[in-house]
C-alpha cells in the first residue's frame, strides 16, 4: 500500500477537465509546500509536471494545474488532448522519511 | 538541456551485489541533490535514495537501508548507488533524478529523469 493515497483511474472525453486527488497526512502533504506530480507515458521516465504544490516548469502548457488544500493535493488538466492519456503520480516532501510517492492514476482519454 | 545516463543494471543473483551509476551533463551537478527512484515492472514509483549537493548527507527508503549505499563524485559529475544484498523485490527500473531546488538541498521534487536501468534479481 502506497503512502499517498490516489484514485486508480480517472477518464475524461477531448475537452473536458479532471482532477486527480492525492491524500497523504499532516506529516507530509499537509507539512510541507513540497508536492509534486509527474506523467509517465508506456516505457517512458516521468516527467516533471507540478513543483511546489502549484508550480509549472518552464514550458509546460497551462493547461496543467496543482493545489492543496489540508492533507489533500490535487492535479487538474482542462482541457484535455489525446496526449494527456498516461500514468500521473503525486509525491511529497516527508521530512524523516525522505519522500513519498501515490499509487498512480492512470488517465484515460475517451 | 539536463542529461542523465544511468548504466550498471543486469541479471544478479539473491544476495548478490550491483553498482549503478549516472552520468550527468549540462548542468552544475554539484548545486544539486541527486536521487534515485525505481520501479518494479508494472508497479509505481518509489524513492529509493537522496543525496545532498556537497556529498555530505544521505536519505535512504526504510526498504534499502543498510544495504544500498548512495554516493557522488562532483568531480566527475557522477552519481552511484551500490546495492548489496539483493532481493527479489528490488528487480526494477532504477531512475537517476535530479532534484527542481539549486541549493543542493533535498525537497523531493525532480525535474529530470534518466531513461532507467533494469535490475533483475533471480535465480
Amino acid at each position: 500500500q502506497s503512502a499517498l493515497t490516489q484514485p486508480a483511474s480517472v477518464s475524461g472525453s477531448p475537452g473536458q477537465s479532471i482532477t486527480i486527488s492525492c491524500t497523504g497526512t499532516s506529516s507530509d502533504v499537509g507539512g510541507y509546500n513540497l508536492v509534486s506530480w509527474y506523467q509517465q507515458h508506456p516505457g517512458k521516465a516521468p516527467k516533471l509536471m507540478i513543483y511546489e504544490g502549484s508550480k509549472r516548469p518552464s514550458g509546460l502548457s497551462n493547461r496543467f494545474s496543482g493545489s492543496k488544500s489540508g492533507n489533500t493535493a490535487s492535479l487538474t488538466i482542462s482541457g484535455l488532448q489525446a496526449e494527456d492519456e498516461a500514468d500521473y503520480y503525486c509525491c511529497s516532501y516527508a521530512g524523516s522519511r525522505g519522500t513519498l510517492f501515490g499509487g498512480g492514476t492512470k488517465l484515460t482519454v475517451l | 538541456e539536463v542529461q542523465l545516463l544511468e548504466s550498471g543494471g543486469g541479471l544478479v543473483q539473491p544476495g548478490g551485489s550491483l553498482r549503478l551509476s549516472c552520468a550527468a551533463s549540462r548542468f552544475i551537478f554539484a548545486s544539486y541533490a541527486m536521487s534515485w527512484v525505481r520501479q518494479a515492472p508494472g508497479k509505481g514509483l518509489e524513492w529509493v535514495s537522496t543525496i545532498r549537493g556537497s556529498g555530505d548527507k544521505t536519505y535512504y527508503a526504510d526498504s534499502v537501508r543498510g544495504r544500498f549505499t548512495i554516493s557522488r563524485d562532483n568531480s566527475k559529475n557522477t552519481l552511484h548507488l551500490q546495492m548489496s544484498s539483493l532481493r527479489a523485490e528490488d528487480t526494477s527500473t532504477y531512475y537517476c533524478a535530479k532534484e527542481v531546488a539549486s541549493n543542493g538541498w533535498f525537497e523531493g521534487s525532480f525535474d529530470f529523469w534518466g531513461q532507467g536501468t533494469l535490475v533483475t534479481v533471480s535465480s
